[in-house]
């Protein structure tokens, strides 16, 4: 089982749509959870931190579960502007080893 | 404040010839990382450097590959003898500690081997 997995898409929503991505990691013991955003050519920059009790920031909601070894995110209300690539992260094996990246699920948002 | 730089943009060279990439992470951050990314693929993590402790290069390909960090700041990534399968984008990331801490990026280089 890769570390982290995730559907890479495309999804393809109309504006304005709900639409939600699944992770599942491998490691039981990771503590740390992020969701980064990737657009197409540019660096990957930070979306949002994934905590126990789940994080709503605006129209983006993270949660963990933690028994299934998975985390979500869901965005409402889709603007064309939320079209990018988003990469599920895991802390790796443990103490300072890096950030595993997923591949990314790829999101469309059509006018 | 100034990001995360890294030099050159784009680089082609031909299949044996070395080259250098640099970063420049943020000031005051002591962890720095590199990363690639080939076309559609997810971020493979290559060599990380933690303030003065020495490096995790557990992710480097192969003995070609090297990297190096002077005085805790600029950092260069080195590929010998390069192959056309080195081709990918090149991104180094800082944070402020090192471990789980945010990253932030750079730009990257695209580096194309013909």
């Amino acid at each position: 089982r890769k570390e982290v997995e995730q559907d890479p898409g495309p999804f393809n929503v109309p504006e304005g749509a709900t639409v939600a991505f699944n992770c599942t990691y491998s490691n039981s013991a990771s503590q740390s959870f992020f969701w980064y955003r990737q657009d197409c050519r540019k660096e990957p920059k930070l979306l949002m931190s994934v905590y126990s009790s789940g994080n709503e920031d605006g129209r983006f909601t993270a949660q963990l579960n933690r028994a299934s070894q998975y985390i979500s995110l869901l965005i409402r209300d889709s603007k064309l502007s939320d079209s990018a690539t988003y990469l599920c992260v895991v802390a790796g094996r443990s103490g300072n080893t890096p950030l595993v990246f997923g591949k990314g699920t790829r999101l469309s948002v059509i006018a | 404040g100034a990001g995360v730089s890294q030099s050159p943009s784009n680089k082609v060279t031909e299949k044996g010839k070395d080259v250098e990439l640099r970063c420049d992470p943020i000031s005051g951050h002591t962890a720095l990382y590199w990363y690639r990314q080939s076309l559609g693929q997810g971020l493979e993590f290559l060599i990380y450097f933690q303030g003065n402790s020495a490096p995790d290069k557990s992710g480097l390909p192969s003995d070609r590959f090297s990297a190096e960090r002077t005085g805790g700041s600029v950092s260069t990534l080195t590929i010998q003898r390069t192959q056309q399968e080195d081709s990918a984008v090149y991104l180094c990331a800082s944070s402020l500690v090192g471990g789980l801490e945010t990253q932030y990026f750079g730009p990257g280089t695209r580096l194309l081997v013909l």
